[in-house]
């Protein structure tokens, strides 16, 4: 059963226009939400967070958004640049205590064509 | 370089070996997680831990696996007799202490083959 979900295995974009990258939820419990980029035989590295209480985020050219009642984020990067070619996860995590597992979706192939 | 490590970055054992992966935390860090990733798939989180402290084991398969993060040293988690089900990439992440959501931090992964 899968709690987090990104149904779009992959996603191209001309360079300078925007990305959206969406994700669906089914856990209510679910209060913290963040997005990771990972290139080929790396980790994942961090981008952006947003917590519940809120219903958008910004850093740079990325900006988080919340849909609390429709169980839906999404991640906007404009513009975008070939440098952002990567695979996006989003990941959620629930409960009160500050440090808690997270639950990934599958990831969206991102590819920004020059 | 202050980021989490992870050794080795490759590990090719056989079938019924042992495999031990090691992850040392981002300076500060005192919370270390471990996830593993199938082909074509998220990630999956696995076991929490803190210094000599197991948190949260749901993820871990009850059998052959385990793992520990010593007072000193780096954090392992050991994969005994592994199969061919087991080959993934083993990611350790860590995060600070505090009352507040903290972000993980991801090192790069550990390759794991099974022949």
């Amino acid at each position: 059963d899968q709690q987090v979900k990104q149904n779009s295995p992959s996603l191209s974009v001309q360079e300078g226009r925007i990305s959206i990258l969406n994700c669906d939820y089914t856990n209510s419990m679910f209060d913290y939400f963040l997005w990771y980029k990972k290139y080929p035989a790396e980790g994942p590295t961090f981008l952006i967070s947003i917590s519940s209480i809120k219903d958008k985020n910004e850093d740079g050219r990325f900006t988080v958004f919340l849909n609390k009642s429709a169980k839906h984020l999404s991640l906007h990067i404009v513009p975008s640049q070939p440098g952002d070619s990567a695979v996006y996860f989003c990941a959620a995590s629930a409960g009160v205590a500050g440090n808690t597992p997270l639950v990934f979706g599958k990831g969206t192939r991102l590819s920004v064509i020059a | 370089n202050a980021g989490v490590m992870q050794n080795p970055r490759h590990l090719v054992r056989r079938r019924g070996q042992e495999a031990r992966l090691r992850c040392s935390p981002m300076k500060g860090h005192s919370h270390v997680y471990w996830y593993r990733q199938l082909p074509e798939e998220g990630l999956k989180f696995m076991v929490y831990l803190q210094k000599e402290n197991i948190i949260d084991e749901s993820g871990m398969p009850k059998e052959r696996f385990s793992a520990e993060f010593p007072k000193e040293g780096p954090s392992i988690l050991r994969i005994q007799q592994v199969v061919r089900g087991d080959s993934a990439a083993y990611f350790c992440a860590s995060s600070s202490s505090g009352g507040v959501k903290y972000e993980q931090y991801f090192g790069p992964g550990t390759r794991l083959t099974v022949t």
